[in-house]
């Protein structure tokens, strides 16, 4: 595709739930990132992954996040164990250099 | 730890004003600045970028100024339209960190037709 792709647009699940959010970086980016924004805030980093290191992991708040990285391609951050202060939009981004391009985000509301 | 923040948090213009809008940032090793705008219910948008050896660049209707010594950078938008209206973020570059970006808090920008 032509940009960053993530899916769901939007979940909503219940506390206490697993969730899996996808994102699809732009084709031949070796760089690929996740961001946390919650209403009326910033961008909160959480993880970064760049080609085959290891990812950078000191954003995530919790040991109840982690995500994946298959083939240096797709990734999958998940959350396990919702909770309603997970609620947010979840930003991915990819790059090949320095400029990060963004997907739309994946809003989580937990109940 | 770094600190990128935006002196006005909400900014109201008239359509067809200039819009200025300030970011400071605190690490004085920044070697390059992004601004990034963020429409309703979408990602950030890159605006226009500016390296540290340069104190100014222009873009279609946007300039960005950088001032090195008060470790501030600002975005100042030309004839305002209504479809400038989004939250606008800058965000900057640490060397050694690993491509890693910190963002501001972001300004939300509205235009009054």
């Amino acid at each position: 595709g032509a940009g960053v792709s993530q899916s769901p647009s939007n979940k909503v699940t219940e506390k206490g739930k697993d969730v899996e959010l996808r994102c699809d970086p732009i084709s031949g980016h070796t760089a690929l990132y996740w961001y946390r924004q919650s209403l009326g805030q910033g961008l909160e980093f959480l993880i970064y992954f760049q080609g085959n290191s290891a990812p950078d992991k000191s954003g995530l708040p919790s040991d109840r996040f982690s995500a994946e990285r298959t083939g240096g391609s797709v990734s999958t951050l998940t959350i396990q164990r919702t909770q309603q202060e997970d609620s947010a939009v979840y930003l991915c981004a990819s790059s090949l250099e320095t400029l990060q391009f963004f997907g739309p985000g994946t809003r989580l509301t937990v109940l | 730890g770094e600190s990128v923040g935006l002196h006005l948090p909400t900014l109201s213009v008239q359509e067809g004003d200039n819009s200025i809008i300030n970011c400071a940032y605190s690490n004085s090793a920044s070697d390059y600045f992004i601004w990034y705008k963020q429409e309703s219910g979408k990602g950030p948008q890159f605006i226009i970028d500016i390296r540290s050896n340069m104190d100014k660049r222009q873009g279609q209707r946007v300039t960005v100024l950088l001032n090195k010594t008060v470790k501030h950078l600002s975005l100042q938008i030309a004839a305002t339209q209504p479809g400038d209206s989004a939250v606008y973020f800058c965000a900057d570059l640490i060397p050694g960190t690993g491509n890693q970006f910190y963002f501001g808090t972001g300004t939300s920008l509205t235009v009054i037709p």
